[in-house]
């Protein structure tokens, strides 16, 4: 069966340092994988997304992901964060081979920037 | 803004009472999804729709139930409401079937409090 693991529930960074949110995935076959933000009180927004094809994905709001297929990891990166960037972040995956096209969700990992 | 509308954004209500959420997809979307968020459980995925048609169910409950019309519009329909139903109910949408690359987008769920 498919499925995402978040291994940090919270993750607190400084204003202007990297950040990184984890995510590994279990699949059957090749991943479809999925980053999502949630604001407070907000909807999920879509961040971006690796079908196939170059291993480091770009997306919205400077947002980065590198797909690492032997460490089954995708994990959501940020050159430097924004106050702004504090919010739920939730990796998903999409598994073609079960026909199915819903998202399976990670638990979701909170970020806090600190100013 | 997704592009995906969901009615009404708060709801509260008594035990044992029916209520309906309703959904309009992203325009020319043809699937989709209903999710549930709640602190326990995370985000569930409850079932999806394709052009008038169940596709896929995941963890919703018999007392619930959701269709979609043939304008493409969805709704979810929540009987014998029990207070662990309180939770943030979201829809979403994608373009077409089949094609498992497809971004899914969320609209901004609807609150339901069920006291």
């Amino acid at each position: 069966a498919q499925s995402v693991a978040q291994p940090e529930d919270q993750v607190n960074v400084a204003e202007g340092n990297p950040l990184t949110v984890k995510c590994t995935y279990s699949v059957s076959g090749n991943p479809y994988l999925f980053w999502y933000v949630q604001y407070p009180n907000r909807g999920l927004q879509f961040l971006l997304k690796y079908i196939t094809g170059d291993n480091l994905v770009k997306g919205s709001y400077g947002f980065e992901a590198e797909f690492n297929k032997s460490q089954t990891s995708f994990h959501l990166k940020k050159p430097s964060a924004l106050v702004s960037d504090s919010a739920l972040y939730f990796c998903a995956v999409r598994d073609p081979p079960t026909g199915a096209n819903n998202l399976f969700f990670g638990t979701g990992t909170r970020l806090t920037v600190i100013p | 803004d997704s592009g995906v509308t969901q009615t009404p954004k708060h709801l509260i209500t008594a035990t044992g009472q029916r209520v309906t959420l309703r959904c309009s997809p992203r325009s020319g979307d043809l699937s989709v999804y209903w999710y549930q968020q709640s602190l326990d459980q995370g985000l569930q995925f409850l079932i999806h729709y394709y052009n008038g048609e169940e596709r896929a169910k995941g963890n919703i409950l018999e007392r619930f139930s959701a269709q979609q019309f043939p304008d493409l519009h969805s709704e979810l329909n929540l009987s014998s409401l029990e207070l662990g139903d309180s939770a943030l109910y979201f829809c979403a949408s994608s373009p077409i079937q089949g094609t498992s690359g497809n971004t899914i987008y969320f609209g901004e769920g609807s609150w339901l409090t069920v006291v």
